[in-house]
């Protein structure tokens, strides 16, 4: 069945430090690849998205590149600031079950000054 | 446009009594997903329901869960008889369709807390 796999966590980085989240899947079918965010508290935001191989989702200085040869879709972003503390989840939706999100385990980031 | 609403936002029961969750999806959308948290974890998917049906129940448990999204009326998601291993956060999510375009948005979740 489909699977998300994310470096465990916590990430610790000081302010302004280049951030990698990796996270690689095993799917059928062709699957479009989502990050979501989720703050202290809250529920989840989703912060960038990929429907096809080589896509690039970007949204408030994140990026992540639909790696189908590697099967990966690594979030970056250059320079992360204290607000960017958060888990991070990757997910992937697959078209031939789209009806629900397989979500990896989370990756906790905690950005000090 | 008001997002998806869950309430409450925590729910505290003792062994045995009944939880219902419940949750309003965001205007224009028919589709509702439920997925629980469990400590330290991703979320898993429990179900995916339409105005009245039912779509995908395979990550449900096959007792004491259920769900039902009515025609008028919230989605709720119900769970008889708690035990310990209940305790978990609740997010439901909702989407106007299922092609890859259509993007889940959630709710801010309900904590459940079996004392």
């Amino acid at each position: 069945g489909d699977s998300v796999t994310q470096m465990e966590g916590p990430v610790t980085l000081s302010e302004e430090a280049f951030l990698t989240i990796n996270c690689t899947y095993t799917a059928t079918g062709y699957p479009s690849l989502f990050w979501y965010v989720q703050y202290p508290g809250e529920g989840l935001q989703l912060l960038l998205k990929a429907t096809k191989a080589d896509d690039k989702g970007s949204n408030k200085g994140f990026e992540a590149t639909y790696r189908k040869e590697t099967t990966s879709f690594h979030l970056e972003k250059g320079s992360v600031q204290v607000s960017d503390s958060a888990v991070y989840f990757c997910a992937l939706g697959n078209t031939g079950t789209a009806s629900k999100l397989t979500f990896g385990t989370g990756t906790r980031l905690q950005v000090t000054l | 446009n008001a997002g998806v609403m869950q309430n409450p936002r925590h729910l505290v029961r003792r062994r045995g009594q009944e939880a219902r969750l419940r949750c309003s999806p965001m205007k224009g959308h028919s589709h509702v997903y439920w997925y629980r948290q469990l400590p330290e974890e991703g979320l898993k998917f429990m179900v995916y329901l339409q105005k009245e049906n039912i779509i995908d129940e395979s990550g449900m448990p096959k007792e004491r869960f259920s769900a039902e999204f009515p025609k008028e009326g919230p989605s709720i998601l119900r769970i008889q008889q708690v035990v310990r291993g209940d305790s978990a956060a609740y997010f439901c999510a909702s989407s106007r369709g299922t092609e890859a375009k259509n993007i889940q948005y959630f709710g801010a979740g309900t904590r459940l807390s079996v004392l």
